[in-house]
């Protein structure tokens, strides 16, 4: 079975930018997370997407959102790019409860 | 409040020797899941082991185990005869039925030759 893939795998923006990434979970896979990964903060839960709908979200700002598709791929678009946005994002996908499998993530950088 | 603690921020140990990575959690919920991951230099976050807060069993994989205690809060994870290919973050991590995971910050394990 093919893993998670995310595109692009690198990306620089400017601040102000707007950008969005895509993330295609394990076939069969209903949900979608994602994380966001700074050497500061760490690991820290973005969202999370099953069936189309949102179920849960963590504490980002507005200019973070996100969307699944009926095929289960996910989009996260990071609106007005600030440099803290820089960061390593974290698509992940499950079938049962909690065992996530992870893509190799997008690297974005803010300058 | 749902929390991981991983207090070691960074280890070092020459190859071959066992290594103990401490993870300590903290969760108002019955039902809960524990896991580690394993984040090589590549970037990707590697699914080591998850457990379930009613399976409180030690397992033993190849040269890995890990030690469920819940009187303690604690899910450590023991890398026996270590080898340089283990060098990697590690994290620790804490679920509930949401599918929402809280990850602690990692330890930063490197293997010396």
């Amino acid at each position: 079975k093919a893993g998670v893939t995310q595109t692009p795998r690198y990306l620089i923006k400017t601040r102000g930018q707007q950008v969005t990434l895509s993330c295609s979970p394990i076939s069969g896979h209903r949900s979608v997370s994602w994380y966001q990964q700074t050497p500061g903060q760490g690991l820290q839960f973005l969202f999370e997407y099953f069936s189309e709908t949102q179920r849960n979200k963590g504490n980002f700002p507005g200019r973070f959102s996100g969307r699944q598709f009926s095929n289960s791929r996910s989009e996260m678009n990071v609106s007005t790019l600030e440099l803290g946005d820089s960061a390593l994002y974290l698509c992940a996908s499950s079938w049962v409860y909690n065992e996530q499998f992870f893509g190799p993530g997008t690297r974005l950088t803010v300058l | 409040a749902q929390k991981v603690t991983q207090a070691q921020t960074e280890i070092s140990v020459v190859e071959k020797e066992d290594v103990t990575l401490d993870c300590v959690y903290e969760t108002r919920d019955t039902t809960y899941y524990l896991f580690w991951y394993k984040q090589p230099p590549s970037g990707e976050l590697v699914f080591l082991i998850r457990r379930n807060s009613f399976d409180e069993q030690n397992e033993i994989s190849g040269r890995y185990s890990w030690n469920f205690q819940k009187s303690t809060s604690s899910f450590n994870f023991t890398i026996t005869a270590s080898q340089v290919v283990d060098s990697a973050v590690y994290f620790c991590a804490l679920g509930n039925r949401d599918d929402k995971i809280i990850f602690g910050k990692g330890t930063r394990l490197h293997i010396l030759p």
